[in-house]
């Protein structure tokens, strides 16, 4: 079946460091890929996503590119801000799964001033 | 935005009681509603589809008795965990709207059964 594994945390970084959090997924057909986070107190919020290989998704500063030959769809942002201060969940959703959405385990990432 | 409200945000209740939680879409109407649920450092992992006027669907290894979902109104689905234990501790998120990946989802409730 499908599942995505992704980087333990806690990732803790001073700011304005660069910042790498790893997924790699396992999927029967052609997945689309996201990324969500959820900042405290709050609910998940969709950050982004790509819907096929080589694709690169973008928003507030972070990217992920969907490698289909390594399985991978890292999350990347090049100066991280102490309002980045979240819990960041990989996921992926094939079209036709009856189990929708399949989530990673999350990383907590803590940005210091 | 549109915005899914989850209450309450932690519970802690005896082992043996019930507790229930409630999963509101604020400013839109949601025919279907997800109930995921996640243990420590693990994934979230999808419990049961909560659908309006009808029963939920659950996905396999979830018992439907213990896990009574309702979902009486197009704005509020509730879930109730019967007879909580311990093994019953972790956190509980919905969520609503549109397809799976571009619903909208609650804060999560953290339940611990002590």
């Amino acid at each position: 079946g499908d599942s995505v594994t992704q980087m333990e945390g806690p990732v803790t970084l001073s700011e304005e460091a660069f910042l790498t959090i790893n997924c790699t997924y396992t999927a029967t057909g052609y997945p689309s890929l996201f990324w969500y986070v959820q900042y405290p107190g709050e609910g998940l919020q969709l950050l982004l996503k790509a819907t096929k290989a080589d694709d690169k998704g973008s928003n507030k500063g972070f990217e992920a590119t969907y490698r289909k030959e390594t399985t991978s769809f890292h999350l990347e942002k090049g100066s991280v801000q102490v309002s980045d201060s979240a819990v960041y969940f990989c996921a992926l959703y094939e079209a036709g799964s009856a189990r929708q959405l399949t989530f990673g385990s999350g990383t907590q990432l803590t940005v210091l001033p | 935005g549109a915005v899914v409200s989850q209450h309450p945000s932690w519970v802690i209740c005896k082992s043996g009681t019930s507790v229930k939680i409630e999963c509101r879409s604020l400013d839109f109407q949601a025919t279907t509603m997800f109930w995921y649920r996640q243990f420590p450092k693990q994934s979230l992992m999808l419990m049961a589809t909560s659908n309006e006027g009808s029963k939920a669907t659950y996905e396999q290894g979830v018992e439907k008795d213990k896990f009574l979902i309702n979902h009486a109104s197009l704005t509020l689905s509730t879930l109730t965990v019967t007879s909580a234990h311990p093994e019953d501790s972790s956190f509980y998120i919905c969520s609503a709207g549109g397809q799976a990946y571009e619903a909208f989802f609650g804060q999560g409730t953290r339940l611990t059964v002590v």
